[in-house]
């Protein structure tokens, strides 16, 4: 099946340091990306959709110049939590849609930690 | 605002029984619901239904959609102590803005 690769997993930064995490698509080509962010026992929030070439669609609340999401190519896309501060914290996960049968597959995740 | 409601948000049953999760969504533009099996990082895709009243089976699980009165339930029968995770509902509408919006999720304990 489908694999999207997601880096790193684990991260903890100081506050008020930028952190990028990348979600890849492994053996395929995904137009569209997307970026969620889930707080413990709750479900995955949308935060972002990522369209390759083009500037990222944010949900309402989310601060698009704090997480920045860059979407070079069909197979990257990157979110860079800018000056990141303690409500930071979070477990932020991509998903990559195909664009054959457009399932969504999703990334392991990565839990950031901001001290 | 589209609106994605499952219930129970917890359950804990014994190995062996069958167990209904229900998913319920006020969407505009509906195109799709899927459910997804989450343990403890990336979520499983399940199922995808986007026809009302056509069962998809896979081994113990099955799920339905009903498009009319805006649900779906997903069975597991004979449950196993690997079934234990959160189970996701999910909804995708159409559009160029088509995006997935998440129940917050079921827990489900299988204990021996």
């Amino acid at each position: 099946g489908a694999v999207v690769s997601q880096h790193p997993s684990r991260v903890i930064c100081k506050s008020g340091t930028s952190v990028k995490i990348e979600c890849r698509s492994l053996d395929f080509q995904a137009t569209t990306m997307f970026w969620y962010r889930q707080f413990p026992k709750q479900s995955l929030m949308l935060m972002a959709t990522s369209n390759e070439g083009s500037k990222a669609t944010y949900e309402q609340g989310v601060e698009k110049d704090k997480f920045l999401i860059n979407h070079a190519s069909l197979t990257l896309s990157t979110l860079t939590v800018t000056s990141a501060h303690p409500e930071d914290s979070s477990f932020y996960i991509c998903s990559a849609r195909t664009t054959v049968n457009e399932k969504l597959f999703f990334g392991s995740g990565t839990q950031l930690s901001v001290l | 605002e589209d609106k994605v409601v499952q219930s129970p948000l917890s359950l804990v049953v014994h190995e062996g029984d069958t167990v209904t999760l229900n998913c319920s969504y006020e969407v505009t533009n509906f195109r799709s619901l899927l459910w997804y099996k989450q343990e403890k990082k990336a979520p499983t895709f399940l199922f995808m239904l986007t026809s009302s009243g056509i069962e998809k089976k896979s081994g113990r699980l099955s799920s339905i959609l009903d498009k009319k009165e805006l649900f779906s339930i997903l069975n597991i029968t004979a449950t196993q102590t690997g079934d234990s995770a959160v189970y996701l509902c999910a909804v995708r509408t159409t559009g160029t803005a088509s995006k997935l919006t998440f129940g917050t999720g079921t827990r489900l304990q299988v204990t021996l």
